[in-house]
């Protein structure tokens, strides 16, 4: 398809595993997000790559959470030793470029923690 | 620092009604603001966005916005409600990121959109 797309679409692990996300942006787009969206705490962002510059990482929660994103294409975001609290649908969205807001969204990783 | 707040954590219509969905924003420099849609099971859909240009904006199905510096709003309307604006409605502010990034979001809490026939 041609929009944004994410697997798996729901992910149920126990708690201390690790798990990966993945993310297949809009081809052409340059520029990729990810948000997470919990009950408690709305949706937050998380961390957001532009090109080829460093990915700014200011919304990751903790040190258990890292993303990668490799040829500027598909990017997996990586939460270690979940825990029970990381529970939450995990979105990615994509944009053409800096000057674009997330414009458009997967329907998102739907995580669940034991 | 940058925030949003969404009056009505639920809001219900009657279909053919006026929508208005409220939101205030807080931000240390000019803000650019947005509105989004998300439908069950969805990810999130851009309606419009406010970019310093024109205050009202129009958007997709018929939304539009009109920013209002004096009240720090940014308020969602439809004139006439359709069941299929059933929804959960967010508004955003872009946050600083780094060197004014806009890929740093805030979201308000959302408003879930009721229409009744």
């Amino acid at each position: 398809g041609a929009g944004v797309s994410q697997s798996p679409s729901n992910k149920v692990t126990e708690k201390g595993k690790d798990v990966e996300l993945r993310c297949d942006p809009i081809s052409g787009h340059t520029a990729l997000y990810w948000y997470r969206q919990s009950l408690g705490q709305g949706l937050e962002f998380l961390i957001y790559f532009q090109g080829n510059s460093a990915p700014d990482k200011s919304g990751l929660p903790s040190d258990r959470f890292s993303a990668e994103r490799t040829g500027g294409s598909v990017s997996t975001l990586t939460i270690q030793r979940t825990q029970q609290e990381d529970s939450a649908v995990y979105l990615c969205a994509s944009s053409l470029g800096s000057r674009h807001q997330p414009q458009h969204f997967g329907d998102g990783t739907r995580l669940s923690i034991l | 620092a940058q925030s949003v707040t969404q009056l009505g954590s639920h809001v219900s219509v009657s279909e053919g009604a006026l929508v208005l969905l409220r939101c205030n924003y807080s931000s240390s420099v000019p803000p650019y603001l947005f509105w989004y849609v998300q439908y069950p099971n969805q990810g999130l859909q851009l309606l419009l966005k406010y970019t310093s240009a024109a205050t009202l904006v129009k958007g997709i199905n018929g939304f539009e916005a009109e920013f209002k510096k004096s009240e720090t709003s940014f308020h969602l309307t439809k004139p006439s409600a359709h069941m299929s604006d059933a929804a959960e409605y967010f508004c955003a502010v872009s946050g600083p990121g780094r060197g004014g990034s806009q890929g740093n979001l805030i979201f308000g809490k959302g408003t879930k959109l009721s229409v009744k026939p």
